[in-house]
């Protein structure tokens, strides 16, 4: 089993859509949690850190759930930009980060 | 301020070969840690360099070795290439005091033939 879970996707919305991707992970132990994006051919980018009371940056909205091992991030109002993949990530211990595999989001005119 | 700056970007080596990739991390960071992006798939922790020191290492074989040196900066070494290498390489730096942030640099994409 992977250490950390996604749907690899792709999406495809069209903009102005609510897209929902999930992520699971499995070491109890982990530390903190993250969503990265990755543009094609480019390093990730932070997009915004998960936290268990859940939290939310303009349209992005990010909820850890522990008990479940289970983080979302939620994307209202799609705009063409937002097109790229999403990864999940936690830190295990010490900045070991773990990532998914990542989802594609694809946003059409 | 410049970011996490890494060199070369691409390179071509073949089987066998041995291959040294460099970063130097953001201002005033003091950690680094290095990354393994195959085609399609998330990064995998390789390894995590801290006051010149290997601090943590992830499923990696011997062939991958590093170096910090005490300006910070850092180096990846692959020996014995093998095809299953060819992928990009990221390097990321933070403090020590938050792992958390850790901030990317561009990658060197390494093609094995």
């Amino acid at each position: 089993r992977k250490e950390v879970e996604q749907d690899p996707g792709p999406f495809n919305v069209p903009e102005g859509a609510t897209v929902a991707f999930n992520c699971t992970y499995s070491n109890s132990a982990s530390q903190s949690f993250f969503w990265y994006r990755q543009d094609c051919r480019k390093e990730p980018k932070l997009l915004m850190s998960v936290y268990s009371s859940g939290n939310e940056d303009g349209r992005f909205t990010a909820q850890l759930n522990r008990a479940s091992q289970y983080i979302s991030l939620l994307i209202r109002d799609s705009k063409l930009s937002d097109s790229a993949t999403y990864l999940c990530v936690v830190n295990l211990q010490g900045g070991k980060l773990i990532f998914g595999q990542g989802t594609e989001l694809s946003v059409k005119p | 301020d410049a970011g996490v700056t890494q060199s070369p970007t691409h390179l071509i080596k073949t089987r066998g070969q041995q291959v040294t990739l460099r970063c130097s991390p953001k201002s005033g960071h003091d950690t680094v840690s290095w990354y393994q992006q195959a085609l399609g798939q998330g990064p995998q922790f390789i390894f995590q360099y801290y006051e010149e020191e290997e601090r943590q290492r992830g499923n990696f074989p011997d062939r991958f070795s590093g170096h910090q040196f005490p300006n910070y900066s850092s180096e990846l070494n692959v020996n014995a290439l093998l095809l299953g290498d060819s992928a990009l390489y990221l390097c990321a730096s933070s403090f020590a005091e938050s792992y958390n942030e850790q901030f990317f640099g561009p990658g060197t994409r390494l093609t094995v033939l």
